[in-house]
Parts: structure tokens; C-alpha cells; sequence
């Protein structure tokens, strides 16, 4: 069955440290690729969305994430934290020209930021 | 702009009750998805409708029931609820069906069964 996996299931940095959240997922063809985030008592919202193009994607509020088919991963980055990036943090994964109810979702990611 | 509206935002049942959990879409998006999200879990999907008039089962349906009542609304209900089916519910919606649109989802209805 395909899988989506974060392995870091919470993360604490300090304001200005560098991000890195790994994500890999496990299908081997042609995927869609998300991160949502969900900030504290919030509905989840995309952060950004990969699906053709260029494999480096930037999204809203200074993230980016890297699609290496190779490697199976979207690593999503952000290069200085602020403790505003206090959230969960999910990828997605939909097979390519497959409807949108095929998508799988990681277990998610914690992060939390020290002020 | 409500986007996707949920009600109730939580609720308390006692095992072997019933509940309807509401949503509702002002983006006239056609597809609709119901999940649960549960510790370590991620987002499940429970039922989903493509378009108006049809609904089907998602990766966890056992234990829920849904309706289309027309576009813009699509409702879950636990006919006979079950110490298990505590979780956080997020309805979501997207313009099409296709794989590559990002959902928007509703703040969602924390339900705890006791």
C-alpha cells in the first residue's frame, strides 16, 4: 500500500534556526505533492504544492520543499524560523491524474519554536 | 468569504448516541471530503462526494454515514456512536476532482465519545 512518512514527529528549534521536515513517500510514478500546515486551534492550509515543473517550490511565508524523485522526498525548509511557525506540519501525496480521494497524508510533523 | 463551515466546533456524546456533524461550502466547489484526524495518524478520509447526488467510501467509513444534501453542504453522521470514533472531523472541499487541487478545509469538530 502506498505511504506517506515523517519521520520527525516533533522538532524544537530556537527563533532563526534553519528547517528542514523530511517527507517521503513510497508510490512510484507520477505523484502530487503537498504541504499543509495547521497552526494551534486552526484548519489546515496549504503552505505550498508540487505537481510538474521545477522540483524546488516556494511557498507562502518564506517555505520551500525540494521534489527528488529519486530519493522519493519533499523535504519542506524554511532558512530562519520565527516562533509565529509554531504549528503541525503535514505532507500529502496523490498519485498523478489520480482524483483527489486517493490522497494519503503523513502522520505529521510538531514544531515548536522557542521564543 | 466563510470558505468551509463546520458545526458544531466540538461535542461530548455518550457512547451508542447519535450525531450529525455539518458542513457546508460558499465556494461552489464540487467535491466534498470528510476525515478524522487522530494522534500520530494523520488526516484519514472517511467519505467523500465527487459531485452532487453522489457520495463513497473513503479509507475508514465503517461506523458513518454521509449526505450531499445539495452543493454546498455535506453532512456525517454516527448513527450509534462508539468510544473509538473520538477524534478531531475536518470537512474539505475542492473545485474539481483531480489530484493536483489543494483542499481547503474547515476548522473542524473536536468529538470525544465516552
Amino acid at each position: 500500500a502506498q505511504s506517506v512518512s515523517q519521520h520527525n514527529h516533533h522538532v524544537i528549534l530556537s527563533e532563526a534556526a534553519s528547517l528542514e521536515l523530511g517527507c517521503n513517500y513510497s508510490y512510484g510514478g507520477t505523484v502530487n505533492l503537498f504541504w499543509y500546515v495547521q497552526y494551534p486551534g486552526q484548519h489546515l492550509q496549504l503552505l505550498l504544492k508540487y505537481f510538474s515543473g521545477d522540483p524546488l517550490v516556494k511557498g507562502i511565508k518564506g517555505f520551500e520543499a525540494e521534489f527528488i524523485k529519486s530519493k522519493f522526498s519533499f523535504n519542506l525548509r524554511k532558512p530562519s524560523v520565527q516562533w509565529s511557525d509554531t504549528a503541525e506540519y503535514f505532507c500529502a501525496v496523490t498519485p498523478g491524474y489520480s482524483s483527489a480521494s486517493k490522497i494519503i497524508f503523513g502522520s505529521g510533523t510538531r514544531l515548536s519554536i522557542r521564543p | 468569504n466563510a470558505g468551509v463551515t463546520q458545526t458544531p466546533k466540538f461535542q461530548v456524546l455518550k457512547t451508542g448516541q447519535s450525531m450529525t456533524l455539518q458542513c457546508a461550502q460558499d465556494m461552489n466547489h464540487n467535491s466534498m471530503y470528510w476525515y478524522r484526524q487522530d494522534p500520530g495518524m494523520g488526516l484519514r478520509l472517511i467519505y467523500y462526494s465527487a459531485s452532487e447526488g453522489t457520495t463513497d467510501k473513503g479509507e475508514v467509513p465503517n461506523g458513518y454515514n454521509v449526505s450531499r444534501l445539495n452543493k454546498r453542504e455535506f453532512s456525517l453522521r454516527l448513527e450509534s456512536a462508539a468510544p473509538s470514533q473520538t477524534s478531531v472531523y475536518f470537512c474539505a472541499s475542492i473545485t474539481g476532482t483531480g489530484g493536483f487541487q489543494p483542499q481547503h478545509f474547515g476548522d473542524g469538530t473536536r468529538l470525544s465519545i465516552l
